[in-house]
């Protein structure tokens, strides 16, 4: 079972920052914090990972605070394409596996 | 050019029939995997291949089988199907899991009648 704890839906109005937060309070010191989503129907799509400084790529920024027992995934501008159901793995238990939790559905609206 | 691509798509067929679903990578990633997205939307690992090497066979029935002929590809033939097997397959592709994550396919639904 997924070790991270999401809320399962959000809500974002179109441009404005979706920030969707995770628990992963069982997360080791070398495991890193993956972050993926799914739009409707098509496969899981990586965003961005971090371990212990934040991180910001293309797509969006991860903040992960300092105890590593949460994080923040920020998209700066949310479009409409946005709207998908967002993961987030922490820990990961299995040296070869990740496992996905039941993710937060953002809702972006115009 | 697609990175982890499956073949087909669509599949519908009927109670007790055999099938593949097929799964070829051109990352030259080391590591394949097959997922399954039930219709609640949960996403479980079924199987890892690690060079041609099975890796992780997690609870599914035996009449699942992967194959893998070469690290490029990895096949999931399923035997006497069940209604219980319609779902959406994904097949993804890491090589290191711990710092790079997986890429995924876009999925195979498969529809058993």
């Amino acid at each position: 079972d997924a070790k991270t704890t999401q809320p399962p839906s959000m809500d974002c109005a179109e441009g404005r920052a979706a920030n969707l937060p995770c628990n992963h309070s069982t997360i080791s010191g070398n495991e890193y914090v993956y972050w993926y989503r799914q739009i409707h129907s098509q496969g899981p799509q990586y965003i961005i990972h971090g371990l212990k400084n934040n991180e910001t790529n293309e797509m969006a920024s991860l903040i992960i605070t300092e105890d590593r027992k949460s994080s923040t995934l920020i998209l700066p501008h949310a479009t409409l394409r946005d709207t998908a159901v967002y993961y987030c793995i922490g820990g990961i238990y299995n040296t070869d596996k990740l496992i996905f939790g039941t993710g937060t559905r953002l809702q972006v609206f115009p | 050019d697609t990175a982890v691509s499956q073949t087909p798509k669509y599949l519908v067929t009927q109670m007790g029939n055999d099938k593949s679903i097929k799964c070829e990578q051109n990352l030259g990633h080391d590591t394949m995997y097959w997922y399954k997205q039930d219709s609640k939307k949960f996403l479980k690992i079924m199987f890892s291949y690690n060079n041609k090497e099975l890796i992780i066979n997690e609870t599914v029935p035996n009449r699942f089988s992967p194959k893998s002929p070469d690290k490029a590809h990895l096949n999931l033939h399923i035997n006497s199907l069940e209604l219980g097997d319609s779902a959406v397959y994904f097949c993804a592709s890491s090589q290191d899991l711990k710092v790079y994550g997986y890429t995924f396919g876009s999925g195979t639904r498969l529809t058993v009648v």
